[in-house]
């Protein structure tokens, strides 16, 4: 069965440049979550859209930005990366009240 | 606010032995419930959910849960473990619009 893709898988980048992490949901799910989560830690909350609008706000920086487009792949873009932004970014997807299913996740690496 | 509770940072279990992972949770009404397993550097798996009715929830990979709304809690159990479930567990309870609060994780490691 289709799984949620992300890419890239690994990305490696310095201060101060920006990035950008795509997610291509399940087909025919039509809400999208990202959640960072830091070495040793469990995942957080960073946004998510249900029908290309968004429908929650945990805790994203303001240095970030998501948008959810019309094939309902996701982007987040992040700039004036610092290297406390070094980690493991998930988008998950779902439809309806069924479970979150989880893509292989981005590796960020601030230099 | 919703939140989760896994009081074991890592347990060590002998391959074969049964195992039973805690999770705590705080939340009002009936909460949504999962258990997720990571394998290094890898996504998140989902193991098994709670939602409403039958208390004990069968999961994969010989996994299963069981509810109790006296002690709220959601513990994780596999009679016989294998090597193969050297993982971290994360337990999680859905708050806010349908987003995920996980615990802080139980690492597993098995012994042979």
């Amino acid at each position: 069965a289709a799984g949620v893709i992300q890419s890239p898988r690994h990305l490696i980048k310095e201060k101060r440049e920006t990035a950008t992490l795509k997610c291509y949901p399940i087909p025919r799910h039509d809400t999208v979550y990202w959640y960072q989560q830091g070495p040793g830690q469990d995942p957080q909350f960073l946004i998510s859209f249900y029908e290309k609008m968004q429908s929650d706000k945990g805790s994203i920086p303001d240095r970030f930005s998501a948008q959810q487009f019309s094939d309902y792949h996701s982007e987040l873009n992040m700039s004036s990366l610092e290297l406390g932004d070094s980690a493991l970014y998930f988008c998950a997807s779902s439809s309806g009240n069924q479970p979150q299913h989880f893509g292989d996740g981005t590796r960020l690496s601030i230099l | 606010a919703q939140s989760v509770t896994q009081p074991d940072i890592h347990i060590t279990v002998s391959e074969g032995a049964s195992l039973e992972l805690r999770c705590n949770y705080s939340y009002g009404a009936t909460p949504y419930l999962f258990w997720y397993v990571q394998s290094p550097g890898q996504g998140l798996q989902l193991l098994l959910k709670y939602f409403s009715g039958d208390t004990l929830v069968q999961g994969i990979k010989g996994f299963e849960a069981e509810f109790k709304r006296s002690q709220s809690s959601f513990n994780l159990r596999k009679p016989s473990v294998h090597w193969s479930d050297a993982a971290e567990y994360f337990c999680a309870v859905v708050s806010g619009y349908s987003t995920l609060t996980f615990g802080k994780g139980t690492m597993l490691l098995v012994s042979p």
